[in-house]
């Protein structure tokens, strides 16, 4: 079964409106989490990495104003999409790594978020 | 900084053949390396993964992959396609200084399968 779980997995709002995503390691501590933005029919793009205790670090282009992340604890990040417009319309996936690389274990995805602005 | 590139947004193989899908990565340090598989809207699922060791990779579903550093290659093979393989595969690398949790995906590649 799935590790890290999102919810939800479809969400519709209407523009102009705030949405929250739920990122969580189901059976491990992840300090840290990553959310990535995925279009249809492309690749992730990593959005910003999701810090337990501090702030998020947002890639270049992203507007951490708009995407608010918070990571509450050590099993929970969540991405506010704030103000949402439809181009803001995407697949949302996060993401969380068990133990380290190195030692065998590995990054986890959620199963992801549509979220559809209308 | 780490990229991945992946040759062909399209592959189409025949049910029973051999499916090759290919990533070529760039990185200034020991790429930590991955494959994982995205079904019709759904996340992603991790097929294997190359971190250190041995270089020819073993996954899930009868999927291998083999690191070569001298190509910068680490190519995605099965040796038998199944209907249920069409899906979209994404290669990616760890990027550095990240405790190799960052990733770099590729653009991705849509397997398709026909009977």
């Amino acid at each position: 079964g799935a590790v890290v779980s999102q919810h939800p997995s479809r969400v519709i709002c209407k523009s102009g409106t705030s949405v929250k995503i739920e990122c969580r390691s189901l059976d491990f501590q992840a300090t840290t989490m990553f959310w990535y933005r995925q279009f249809p029919k492309q690749s992730l793009m990593l959005m910003a990495t999701s810090n337990e205790g501090s702030k998020a670090t947002y890639e270049q282009g992203v507007e951490k104003d708009k995407f608010l992340i918070n990571h509450a604890s050590l099993t929970l990040s969540t991405l506010t999409v704030t103000s949402a417009h439809p181009e803001d319309s995407s697949f949302y996936i996060c993401s969380a790594r068990s133990g380290t690389v190195s030692s065998g274990n590995t990054i986890y995805f959620g199963e992801g978020s549509w979220l559809t602005v209308v | 900084a780490q990229s991945v590139t992946q040759l062909g947004s399209h592959v189409s193989v025949s049910e029973g053949a051999l499916v090759l899908l290919r990533c070529n990565y760039s990185s200034s340090v020991p790429p930590y390396l991955f494959w994982y598989v995205q079904y019709p809207n759904q996340g992603l699922q991790l097929l294997l993964k190359y971190t250190t060791g041995a270089t020819l990779v073993k996954g899930i579903n009868g999927f291998e992959a083999e690191f070569k550093k001298s190509e910068t290659s680490f190519h995605l093979t099965k040796p038998s396609a199944h209907m249920s393989d069409a899906a979209e595969y994404f290669c990616a690398v760890s990027v550095a200084g990240t405790g190799f949790q960052k990733l770099v995906f590729g653009t991705g590649t849509r397997l398709l399968v026909s009977p």
